[in-house]
């Protein structure tokens, strides 16, 4: 049972154009959510986060969206750099249970080409 | 700057042998964690504890064992390797904050089990 979804296994962008990487969540117990990004041979690192009362939060060249009705967030890089190429898991933690665990994401692999 | 250690980077183990992995971080957080991470399946949790000498199962404990004696340590065993147990090891610690200010996660351990 997949509770935080990501169905892009994979995303390919330009550099400089716009990168949207999506996630689906099941639990409306989440009020949580965080995007790590992970390098290969590198642990994940944290990237941004949002709280269930907000709909939106920036840094920098990083903007996640979320729309609890849908519960649908989603992460967007403006503009994608080469730097950016990486695999990008989405997180949701909830309130319900002790210490609230992240769950993650399946994770998708975005390429930015030069 | 702060670290999570995992004591080794590759691991090839004999299927049968009992194996050891080894996380220790130098934050004083109260909650670790030890996910792996598997293609198209993403980071799912093996064990996670709160305090010393607590644990809590993941959602795939079965074939896995830990150990918190220390604070800083946590320990990952697989009491009896099989090669479906190949896989990326993530170890990751927080403080008590249901991962609200993000997991600080390791560099990984690829296991590889012949």
């Amino acid at each position: 049972d997949q509770q935080v979804k990501q169905n892009s296994p994979s995303l390919s962008v330009q550099e400089g154009r716009i990168s949207i990487l999506n996630c689906d969540y099941t639990n409306s117990m989440f009020d949580y959510f965080l995007w790590y990004k992970k390098y290969p041979a590198e642990g994940p690192t944290f990237l941004i986060s949002i709280s269930s009362i907000k709909d939106k939060n920036e840094d920098g060249r990083f903007t996640v969206f979320l729309n609890k009705s849908a519960k649908h967030l989603s992460l967007h890089i403006v503009p994608s750099q080469p730097g950016d190429s990486a695999v990008y898991f989405c997180a949701a933690s909830g309130n319900y249970n002790q210490g609230g665990k992240l769950i993650f994401g399946q994770g998708t692999e975005l390429s930015v080409k030069p | 700057d702060v670290k999570v250690t995992q004591s080794s980077r590759y691991l090839v183990k004999r299927t049968g042998e009992k194996v050891f992995l080894e996380c220790v971080q130098d934050m004083d957080h109260e909650n670790m964690f030890w996910y792996r991470q598997d293609p198209g399946l993403g980071l799912r949790l093996i064990y996670f504890s709160y305090d010393v000498k607590m644990k809590e199962k993941g959602d795939i404990p079965e074939g896995y064992s830990v150990s918190r004696e220390k604070k800083e340590r946590f320990s990952l065993i697989l009491e009896s390797a099989s090669t479906n147990q190949t896989s990326m090891y993530l170890c990751a610690s927080s403080p008590p904050d249901r991962g609200l200010s993000g997991y600080t996660f390791g560099s990984g351990t690829r296991l590889t089990v012949v």
